[in-house]
């Protein structure tokens, strides 16, 4: 059974960074791509970022880039995120997500597994 | 404002069908496939149709879905009180070089 979880979640201070991280099981970790999915309070879905299996390619959503970085460590079926100069914006739940391409920018892939969500706070 | 454009609301009755609209752009569903997902809230998302109308192992065939252009469909038949939830179109888009998501359409059972 596919098992994605998230962690590191919490209330941080405008200007200061976090670290999401998010464990897998069940699966090849290292021949999907991952992506970072958020929800923030009274909206919708939000695709975040997304990374290839051998962190060769990565892409990311226009609102966070050059303040948020994708990486993965195969090793230890970990993918994370790591979101610096953060904002009141950025206050949401941070889902995983895998997809079922190996490269992180895939037209005709999908999310087929998901994780349970970490909620951020960016409150000062 | 989302890439994607979904009513924000849809309803009906137990045993009713109800479809959920999903508009785009030559960008994205225009030139892609497109997906849809389920979402409880306090929960994690659930793929429910890939690829414009292929649905997942385990998801009802009350559930199915079509594309025509630039834009997409959701369609439930049979309504159930535990189709109650929050229902997402995704597609890639090529101009923005990632995913986009609809904003969402809140499913209610009356």
């Amino acid at each position: 059974e596919v098992q994605l979880v998230e962690s590191g979640g919490g209330l941080v201070q405008p200007g200061r960074s976090l670290r999401l991280s998010c464990t897998a099981s069940g699966f090849s970790f290292d021949d999907y791509a991952m992506h970072w999915v958020r929800q923030r309070p009274g909206r919708g879905l939000e695709w975040v970022s997304g990374i290839s299996w051998n962190n060769d390619s990565t892409a990311y959503a226009d609102s966070v880039k050059g303040r948020f970085t994708i990486s993965r460590d195969n090793a230890k079926n970990s993918l994370y995120l790591q979101m610096n100069s953060l904002r009141a914006e950025d206050t949401a739940t941070y889902f995983c997500a895998k997809d079922i391409c190996s490269t992180s920018r895939c037209p005709r892939g999908y999310f087929d597994n998901w994780g349970q969500g970490t909620p951020v706070t960016v409150s000062s | 404002q989302s890439v994607l454009t979904q009513p924000p609301s849809a309803s009906g009755t137990p045993g009713q069908g109800v479809s959920i609209s999903c508009s785009g752009s030559s960008s994205n569903i225009g030139s892609t496939t497109v997906n849809w997902y389920q979402h409880l809230p306090g929960t994690a998302p659930k793929l429910l149709i890939y690829s414009n109308n292929q649905r997942p192992s385990g998801v009802p065939d009350r559930f199915s879905g079509s594309k025509s252009v630039t834009s997409a469909s959701l369609a439930i038949s049979g309504l159930q009180s535990e189709d109650e939830a929050d229902y997402y179109c995704a597609a890639w888009d090529d101009s923005l070089n990632g995913w986009v998501f609809g904003g969402g359409t809140k499913l209610t059972v009356l």
